[in-house]
């Protein structure tokens, strides 16, 4: 069964820290890993989808890696305007239109 | 270019009714997903359909059921409501391109209380 786990659970960064999520995977087949920012009450907002071990995509203060068993966001210089929830998750290539979520890392940036 | 839209936003129900929630995916995109959001549970898949075929389920009780029709708009529906199918539920909208690239949009949701 494909298993997705993020850590930590919450960060709390200050205005300028930048760090680090995590997204650990196992799964038979990896077809795409996806990484979404979700505000509450809303629904997930696309980011980046990463498909082979050692590609890196950026998007402003974002920046997402991939090995063959887990994946990294990194926030450079974050802002409280990047505090939301960030989730991962995983397609493969046995489970047609499927994708199995993690349960997420709440970020907060202190001003 | 319209992102995913679902309606009706918020509902509330009774135990023991049913209902049905509808999404429109992103133009020209053939697949949509059903996800299930609790804060205890996180996002739990329900469904996939593409081209009006269900390529997946996951595991939920029978009385949640879906459909796509020609036009890639997709319904899902639940019958005789429980108070633990209050949630979020989402949809997304997938467009495989000929690369073999995916990107998924999600819809806002809708806000599903059962009371």
């Amino acid at each position: 069964e494909d298993q997705v786990t993020q850590s930590p659970e919450a960060l709390r960064l200050q205005e300028g820290e930048s760090s680090s999520l995590n997204c650990s995977y196992t799964v038979s087949g990896l077809r795409g890993l996806f990484w979404y920012r979700q505000d509450p009450g809303k629904g997930p907002e696309f980011l980046f989808t990463l498909y082979s071990a050692g590609e890196e995509k950026e998007k402003e203060r974002l920046k997402a890696t991939l090995t063959k068993k887990e994946s990294f966001l990194h926030i450079t210089a974050p802002k409280p305007e990047d505090s939301a929830t960030y989730l991962c998750a995983v397609l493969t290539n046995t489970n047609a239109g499927k994708s199995t979520f993690g349960d997420g890392t709440t970020l907060t940036v202190k001003p | 270019k319209a992102g995913v839209t679902q309606t009706p936003r918020y509902l509330i129900k009774t135990r023991g009714q049913q209902v049905t929630l509808s999404c429109s995916p992103i133009s020209g995109h053939r697949s949509v997903s059903w996800y299930q959001q609790t804060p205890g549970q996180g996002l739990q898949f329900l469904f996939e359909y593409f081209s009006e075929t269900q390529r997946n389920k996951g595991n939920f009780p029978g009385r949640f059921s879906g459909r796509q029709f020609s036009n890639s708009r997709s319904e899902m529906n639940v019958s005789t409501l429980e108070l633990g199918d209050s949630a979020l539920y989402l949809c997304a909208s997938t467009n495989p391109t000929g690369t073999g690239t995916y990107e998924q949009y999600f819809g806002p949701g809708t806000r599903l209380t059962v009371t």
